[in-house]
């Protein structure tokens, strides 16, 4: 069965302070690696996308890294707009019709 | 702009009614996705469609009926025999070849009185 779980489920970090979320993954076939934001009483939004181990993808304070069991979400010098929960989804199936979701991580960024 | 939009954003329901959720994308893309989400778990998957006319029961079917009689509209109707309604709904689309992110709308709150 594909199953997907974050870690940690929380995490407070200061303003500046970097870390890095956690997403494992157990799936036949993967097709693909998403991670979203999601704010509170919203819809999920897209962040990056994923395909093959090895590969790494930027957007501002956030990085992206994929291996063939898990993948890292790097925050560097968080700003209290950065708080947010983070998705991580995979993408699986013969026909990629399968999308798992994990749990999120609630990240809050203090000042 | 290009977009998906969900309504109502909130909604109320009593018990033994029927109601249905909007959903329209005028993304041109060929799959949405219908999903529940309750705190603290993963978005459960409810019902796909990959083109009009078609669709396929996720985990969570039972106690939901949708309909695709429109590539930009995919409806969701929650009715009597979904035995704890209350969540998050979220609608998704995605289009096909190399671009395989789902998009989401903003959410429709369901309550149960």
């Amino acid at each position: 069965e594909d199953q997907v779980t974050q870690s940690p489920e929380a995490l407070r970090l200061q303003e500046g302070e970097s870390s890095s979320l956690n997403c494992s993954y157990t799936v036949s076939g993967l097709r693909g690696l998403f991670w979203y934001r999601q704010d509170p009483g919203k819809g999920p939004e897209f962040l990056f996308t994923l395909y093959s181990a090895g590969e790494e993808k930027e957007k501002e304070r956030l990085k992206a890294t994929l291996t063939k069991k898990e993948s890292f979400l790097h925050i560097t010098a968080p700003k209290p707009e950065d708080s947010a929960t983070y998705l991580c989804a995979v993408q699986a199936g013969n026909y990629g019709q399968n999308f798992v979701f994990g749990p999120g991580t609630r990240l809050s960024v203090l000042p | 702009d290009g977009g998906i939009t969900q309504s109502p954003k909130y909604l109320f329901r009593k018990e033994g009614q029927n109601v249905t959720l909007s959903c329209e994308q005028n993304l041109n893309h060929d799959a949405m996705y219908w999903y529940r989400q309750d705190p603290g778990q993963g978005l459960r998957l409810i019902y796909y469609s990959q083109i009009v006319n078609d669709f396929q029961k996720g985990d969570i079917a039972e106690g939901y009926s949708v309909s695709r009689e429109k590539k930009e509209s995919f409806p969701l109707t929650v009715t009597s025999a979904q035995k704890n309604p209350t969540a998050f709904y979220l609608c998704a689309s995605r289009g096909t070849g190399n671009y395989n992110e789902q998009f989401f709308g903003p959410g429709t709150r369901l309550t149960v009185l």
